[in-house]
């Protein structure tokens, strides 16, 4: 089915790990977001990216990498993961202009210990 | 400082009863979308409303975009325990592509 795969989808991390989050797409979306989604914070944007080879801030960045080598894969990466990254990301993607929506992936679990 | 306030945040309601969710801003967007929620999944698009005043039906689910583009509201008529979620409401500010979510609105519909 065509959509957004995150994997994994479920991971613990010990304090001061690394690890890599995969976002694959195959809508041919320009645009590619990841967030973060914790208990009365609603979704709060990490980084996003407008098109391949380019990546932007979002609202929380610190802590985080990104990278958007090919069109259709984001990639977020934790250098040295703290507790306070104990979340669930979220990838998105979406077409460029306003009146389009975006298309989620199910989620990964990140508990760090 | 949130951008975009959703009220209630919680609401557990019976089944065949009408709620409204409200999602309130001092700013303006350029569009703005819903969302619903299930456990374990991401957001999934319900609809994005554009122009000022605009209203957009889908089955039971009745939205609004406020004239001046601050505010939008949700209605739900006679609703189902499928209802229960999580509906989130985002604004997309300019055309920077970047949403803006509100906080959610947790809804239980009890049979």
């Amino acid at each position: 089915n065509a959509g957004v795969t995150q994997t994994p989808k479920f991971r613990v991390l010990k304090t001061g790990q690394s690890m890599t989050l995969l976002c694959a797409q195959d809508m041919n979306h320009e645009y590619m977001y990841w967030y973060r989604q914790d208990p009365g914070m609603g979704l709060r944007l990490i980084h996003y990216s407008v098109g391949e080879g380019t990546t932007a801030k979002g609202e929380v960045p610190d802590g985080y990498n990104v990278s958007r080598l090919k069109k259709q894969n984001f990639l977020l990466g934790l250098e040295s993961a703290a507790p306070s990254q104990t979340s669930v990301y979220f990838c998105a993607s979406s077409y460029l202009g306003q009146g389009y929506g975006y298309t989620f992936g199910s989620g990964t679990r990140l508990t760090v210990v | 400082t949130q951008l975009l306030e959703q009220s209630p945040q919680f609401l557990s309601i019976q089944e065949g009863e009408n709620l409204t969710v409200y999602c309130n801003s001092s700013s303006v967007f350029s569009s703005l979308q819903w969302y619903r929620q299930e456990p374990g999944e991401g957001p999934v698009l319900l609809v994005t409303v554009v122009t000022g005043g605009e209203v957009k039906k889908l089955k039971r689910l009745t939205f609004q975009f406020g004239d001046a583009r601050k505010d939008s509201s949700l209605h739900i008529t006679a609703a189902q325990p499928g209802d229960t979620g999580l509906y989130l409401c985002a604004g997309l500010r300019g055309n920077t592509g970047k949403l803006i979510f509100g906080q959610g609105t947790t809804l239980q519909v009890k049979p």
